[in-house]
């Protein structure tokens, strides 16, 4: 079983409508939560850490529900500039190891 | 100027070769990282370092090696490249003594064996 897994899609999502997906992590003694940003070929770029109690930035909400295990990322008046592959990142006890999902793309249209 | 670099950005090799990929950095981080990256799959750690005398096997670093040769330099090895070793490779740093602080990639090296 993987340590962290998320649904690849694609979420083909038209401009302005609201796209949110969930990552799950087998390991419940996980410690922080992440999510990256991914551009075609590019590097991964962090878009925000997530709290228990839930955050926000801007467009983005995260939230984390420890007791089933699943962190999820929404995004609200999606742009076009959205459309990415955003990975689900969980630090687990150790204190060196992050464990990377696959990654869940995103594409907006216009 | 880019805050962590990476050569070179794409090879192509042939099974058996040695390759080295190098890794620079500006940010003044102590911790950096080897990952890579193949489809379908999460981004795993190769090898990591937390400081110049200190260099840390990851989840598969059979087929590699490291190089820590200064504070701002991190480069990895393959001794003689496999096909499966075909992979997207990035570099990555962080500051302080906790992998909760961001970890700042490089560009990737995309790396094809033959």
């Amino acid at each position: 079983r993987k340590e962290v897994e998320q649904d690849p899609g694609p979420f083909n999502v038209p401009e302005g409508a609201t796209v949110a997906f969930n990552c799950t992590y087998s390991n419940s003694a996980s410690q922080s939560f992440f999510w990256y940003r991914q551009d075609c070929r590019k590097e991964p770029k962090l878009l925000m850490s997530v709290y228990s109690s839930g955050n926000e930035d801007g467009r983005f909400t995260a939230q984390l529900n420890r007791a089933s295990q699943y962190i999820s990322l929404l995004i609200r008046d999606s742009k076009l500039s959205d459309s990415a592959t955003y990975l689900c990142v969980v630090n687990e006890d150790n204190d060196y190891k992050l464990s990377f999902g696959a990654g869940t793309t995103v594409t907006v249209r216009a | 100027d880019a805050d962590v670099t990476q050569t070179p950005r794409n090879r192509i090799t042939k099974t058996g070769k040695r390759i080295m990929l190098e890794c620079s950095q500006t940010k003044g981080h102590d911790r950096m990282y080897w990952y890579r990256q193949d489809p379908g799959l999460g981004l795993r750690l190769i090898y990591y370092s937390f400081d110049v005398k200190d260099i840390n096997k990851g989840e598969i670093s059979d087929g590699y090696s490291v190089s820590r040769q200064a504070q701002a330099k991190f480069s990895l090895s393959l001794e003689s490249a496999i096909p499966n070793q075909t992979a997207l490779y990035f570099c990555a740093t962080s500051e302080g003594t906790s992998v909760k602080r961001e970890q700042f990639f490089g560009p990737g090296t995309r790396l094809t064996v033959l």
